[in-house]
C-alpha cells in the first residue's frame, strides 16, 4: 500500500520562526511536490524536486526553500514565517511514466 | 496558468448527475482528477491523455476536447460517496511530472 507521511498534522508557530515540515515517501517515487491549499484557491505549487538534490519552484515559492537529501525525504522549509503562510501544506510524489500523485495527509500550519 | 473550473460548487440529491469543467488557455499535454473528502487528502480518480480516449469507471467518467483545451468530468447518478471538492490537474508539458491544479469545484450530495 502506498504512503506519503507528513511529520505533523498541525503546528502552531510564531511569527519570524524558521519552520520545517517533513514528507516521506516510501514508493521510490522521483518526483516529490509541495503545494500549499487555501480556500478558493486550490491546490497553488510551490515547489517540486524531479531527483536527489534537485528542485524546480512553483507558482509561489518566495519565503520558502526545500531540501532533498535523500530519494524518499522531501522538507520544506519556511526560514522566517509570517502570518500569511498559515495554510494547508501538502506533500505528493509520483513517478514516470503514470505521473499519478499521491498525496500525504497535510499539515495545518498556523503562524500567530 | 492555473485552469479555471466551473461550476464553483454544485449541489444534488441522490441519482443526479453532474459536470464539471476543466478549461485552459495553454496547450494541454493531460488533464488529471483528484477528489478530496473534508478531512482527508486528494485522491487520483483518472487521467487523460492528449489524444486518448474517454476514460470512466463506475458511474464517473471524463472526457477531453483538444479543439477547446477543455476536459470535463461526468458524474451520473450520484451517490453520498461522490461529496467533496473535485480538483483538475493539468500537465502542459509531456512527462514533466508537473501539474497545475484548478481551484476546485464542491459537489454535495444531498439524500
Amino acid at each position: 500500500d502506498v504512503k506519503v507521511t507528513q511529520s505533523s498534522r498541525y503546528l502552531v508557530k510564531r511569527t519570524g520562526e524558521k519552520v520545517f515540515l517533513e514528507c516521506v515517501q516510501d514508493m521510490d517515487h522521483e518526483n516529490m511536490f509541495w503545494y500549499r491549499q487555501d480556500p478558493g484557491l486550490g491546490l497553488r505549487l510551490i515547489y517540486f524536486s524531479y531527483d536527489v538534490k534537485m528542485k524546480e519552484k512553483g507558482d509561489i515559492p518566495e519565503g520558502y526553500s526545500v531540501s532533498r537529501e535523500k530519494k524518499e525525504r522531501f522538507s520544506l522549509i519556511l526560514e522566517s514565517a509570517s502570518t500569511n503562510q498559515t495554510s494547508m501544506y501538502l506533500c505528493a510524489s509520483s513517478s514516470l511514466p503514470s505521473n499519478t500523485q499521491y498525496f500525504g495527509p497535510g499539515t495545518r500550519l498556523t503562524v500567530l | 496558468q492555473q485552469p479555471v473550473q466551473s461550476p464553483q460548487a454544485v449541489i444534488l440529491r441522490e441519482g443526479e448527475d453532474a459536470v464539471i469543467n476543466c478549461s485552459s488557455s495553454k496547450a494541454l499535454y493531460s488533464v488529471h482528477w483528484y477528489r478530496q473528502k473534508h478531512g482527508e487528502a486528494p485522491v487520483f480518480l483518472m487521467i487523460l491523455l492528449k489524444g486518448g480516449e474517454q476514460k470512466g469507471h463506475d458511474k464517473i467518467s471524463a472526457s477531453f476536447n483538444e479543439k477547446k483545451q477543455q476536459s470535463s468530468l461526468y458524474l451520473t447518478a450520484s451517490q453520498l460517496s461522490y461529496s467533496g471538492t473535485y480538483f483538475c490537474g493539468t500537465e502542459y508539458e509531456s512527462n514533466t511530472g508537473k501539474l497545475i491544479f484548478g481551484q476546485g469545484t464542491t459537489l454535495q450530495v444531498k439524500p
